[in-house]
């Protein structure tokens, strides 16, 4: 059973298109992460969930909306997407807010044309 | 506001070589963590560090906590080709909210 599941693995998509990518824990944690990995491999906290709610946003665009249906569900939505957006996008989880010890999922490979 | 700044950017070893990186900050940090990334997969734990001096061990790994807690270090024993991949180390921001990482150690191993 794999621990955070993201959906898809790759997403090829014109400018100005809308796309959502999904994810999925189910280790019972109660915080969810996104990082985005730019080309040179550095990765950067976008947001923070615990519990349904937010805790970090960091300045990222608001074209770009997280959605926590539940606890374990963390869903990223971008609108207008933009060719600075291409990145690898990491889910990732932790037992708690002030835990650490994260677990990622393998990535959603963005690829905007 | 604060960095990692890790070291080496990228080795290349032969296999049964011991290999030493390390990650250092200008700030003070409470948790240090390394993770190892895979090509084409995310990040994967592989030891986190609470205590400053605290050396801890994970089969071939070993990490220690800076006592200045400025500075951690990993150290992997007898690499072998499976040892491939970028190893990065995070610390917990100012607000204890998020990690920060640093940019990576890529490592490459010849058999």
């Amino acid at each position: 059973d794999t621990a955070v599941s993201q959906t898809p693995k790759y997403l090829v998509t014109q400018m100005g298109n809308d796309k959502s990518i999904k994810c999925e824990q189910n280790l019972g944690h109660d915080t969810m992460y996104w990082y985005k990995q730019d080309s040179k491999k550095f990765l950067k906290i976008m947001f923070s969930y615990n519990n349904k709610e937010l805790i970090i946003n960091e300045t990222v665009p608001n074209r770009f909306s997280p959605k926590s249906p539940d606890k374990a569900h963390l869903n990223l939505h971008i609108n207008s997407l933009e060719l600075g957006d291409s990145a690898v996008y990491f889910c990732a989880s932790s037992l708690a807010a002030l835990n650490y010890e994260q677990y990622f999922g393998p990535g959603t490979r963005l690829t905007v044309t | 506001g604060q960095q990692l700044n890790q070291s080496p950017q990228s080795m290349f070893i032969q296999e049964g070589e011991d290999v030493s990186m390390n990650c250092t900050s200008s700030s003070i940090f409470n948790t240090w963590l390394w993770y190892k990334q895979d090509p084409g997969e995310g990040p994967v734990l592989l030891i986190a560090l609470y205590k400053a001096g605290e050396l801890t061990s994970n089969g071939r790994l070993t990490a220690q906590f800076g006592i200045t807690r400025k500075d951690s270090f990993l150290n992997i024993s007898a690499s072998i080709p499976s040892d491939v991949g970028i190893y990065f180390c995070a610390g917990e921001n100012q607000a204890g909210t998020a990690l920060i990482f640093g940019k990576g150690t890529t490592l490459s191993v010849s058999s």
